[in-house]
């Protein structure tokens, strides 16, 4: 199963763009690269998702590198409730089923 | 509105007891997962199924065991075989594809004292 390596832990001020970077340098050709999010007693919620292109929505973008080895979450601007910990995860495109959580980033905004 | 339903939201029980956590959705996916999470860690899989009436261990399976005989259903129940059952568990669901995103449930905490 490919893994994924993130930051324990991020900073970031409020009203300040947030760059959380992922490393997945087991990826392979079929794998979609999954971020999520989780606030403290709730399960995680989606955030975005992307295979080989840059993807945006309204929560956030996700820039992919081109050896598609590393990918990078934004936070275009940092708000106190996006203070959480944030999860990249492989899925493949031929859903083996099998999903794999690291320890994920515990992202905190600074007011 | 569409979603997934774990119940209950805090459970207690006495060492020594089978205890089954409920979990229920209405999105019409096809794959289901139960996750486990100890404090200040991520998240740990059980047990995941793809298609109705099959199963996969997933990493951390001893002590557990689940059934799927509803697409909508995928109880866990923890067996007074699992050492260390206190913690919080996460129920997903998803399509069968891997664009597809996961949705979580809002989890059980289970103590065992």
């Amino acid at each position: 199963d490919a893994k994924t390596t993130q930051p324990n832990s991020m900073e970031s001020n409020e009203e300040e763009p947030v760059h959380l970077p992922c490393n997945h340098s087991t990826i392979s050709g079929t794998d979609y690269i999954h971020w999520y999010r989780q606030l403290p007693s709730q399960g995680p919620e989606y955030v975005i998702h992307g295979l080989t292109s840059n993807v945006n929505n309204r929560m956030a973008s996700l820039a992919i590198a081109e050896d598609r080895k590393s990918s990078t979450l934004i936070l275009h601007r940092a708000t106190l409730r996006d203070a959480a910990v944030y999860y990249c995860i492989l899925r493949d495109a031929s859903n083996t089923g099998k999903l794999i959580f690291g320890q994920g980033t515990t992202l905190q905004v600074k007011p | 509105d569409g979603g997934i339903t774990q119940s209950p939201k805090y459970l207690f029980r006495k060492e020594g007891q089978n205890v089954t956590l409920s979990c229920e959705q209405n999105l019409n996916h096809d794959a289901m997962y139960w996750y486990r999470q100890d404090p200040g860690q991520g998240l740990r899989l059980i047990y995941y199924s793809q298609i109705v009436n099959d199963f996969q261990k997933g990493d951390i399976a001893e002590g557990y065991s689940v059934s799927r005989e509803k697409k909508e259903s995928f109880p866990l129940t923890v067996t007074s075989a699992q050492k260390n059952p206190t913690a919080f568990y996460l129920c997903a669901s998803s399509m069968f594809q891997g664009s597809s995103p996961l949705h979580f449930g809002n989890g059980t905490r289970l103590t065992v004292t």
